[in-house]
């Protein structure tokens, strides 16, 4: 159980352009879900909180209207980095957990997005 | 602001060896978390810590809290190769609802 999908795995996308990643709790309803971001060698970094049915809480230093949240679905957010620059080049995780599970066994993580902006 | 730090940050040791890894944090918590991370890899969950004096144990890995001294653990006994990796160690505050990371540890078990 608590199983965590993110999509997709890998992406190198156009300076200017704007990528999506999406991240789905696959057999338990998430009403919120993190997102993370990891730079190379380093620790993770939350961005942000993802509610469903209503915004998301970004932590301090983070630009929301780079990185749009959306979380219209109790088993699916995304995470879209608008008009990307290669510093916004980076491992993205994103995390979710039904209350129960989290308890015990923690949040789980999704596999990761590399994205790299060229 | 809830700050979370590891200790060592690196750590290389042969094969065979122990040693313990720190997980110190600053304010008040009611659960600790350790993960580990393969390069190019998402995190897999390890021990969950839910109250003062909690100990687990999986293998050669052993994790304890100490929540009084905001303290965790993670012991390694008898090292080998294939625990090298990166521990993090998590710490969940019921106030934010929210996970903050430690530093990370990278451990190179050398054969």
């Amino acid at each position: 159980g608590a199983v965590v999908s993110q999509h997709p795995s890998r992406v190198i996308c156009k300076s200017g352009t704007s990528v999506k990643i999406e991240c789905r709790s696959l057999d338990f309803q998430a009403t919120t879900m993190f997102w993370y971001r990891q730079f190379p060698k380093k620790s993770l970094m939350l961005m942000a909180t993802s509610n469903e049915g209503s915004k998301a809480t970004y932590e301090q230093g983070v630009e929301k209207d780079k990185f749009l949240i959306n979380h219209a679905s109790l088993t699916l957010s995304t995470l879209t980095v608008t008009s990307a620059h290669p510093e916004d080049s980076s491992f993205y995780i994103c995390s979710a957990s039904s209350s129960q599970a989290q308890a015990n066994y923690g949040y789980t993580f999704g596999s990761g997005t590399r994205l790299t902006v060229v | 602001e809830l700050k979370v730090e590891q200790n060592p940050l690196f750590l290389s040791m042969q094969e065979g060896k122990n040693y313990t890894i720190y997980c110190n944090y600053s304010t008040t918590s009611d659960r600790l978390y350790w993960y580990r991370q393969d390069p190019g890899k998402s995190l897999e969950s390890l021990f969950v810590l839910l109250s003062n004096g909690a100990v687990k144990q999986e293998g050669r890995l052993m994790a304890s809290l100490d929540t009084k001294a905001r303290l965790s653990t993670l012991h390694i006994t008898a090292a080998v190769h294939d625990l090298s990796a990166t521990y993090f160690c998590a710490v969940y505050t019921s106030g934010t609802y929210k996970y903050i990371f430690g530093t990370g540890t990278r451990l190179k078990v050398l054969a």
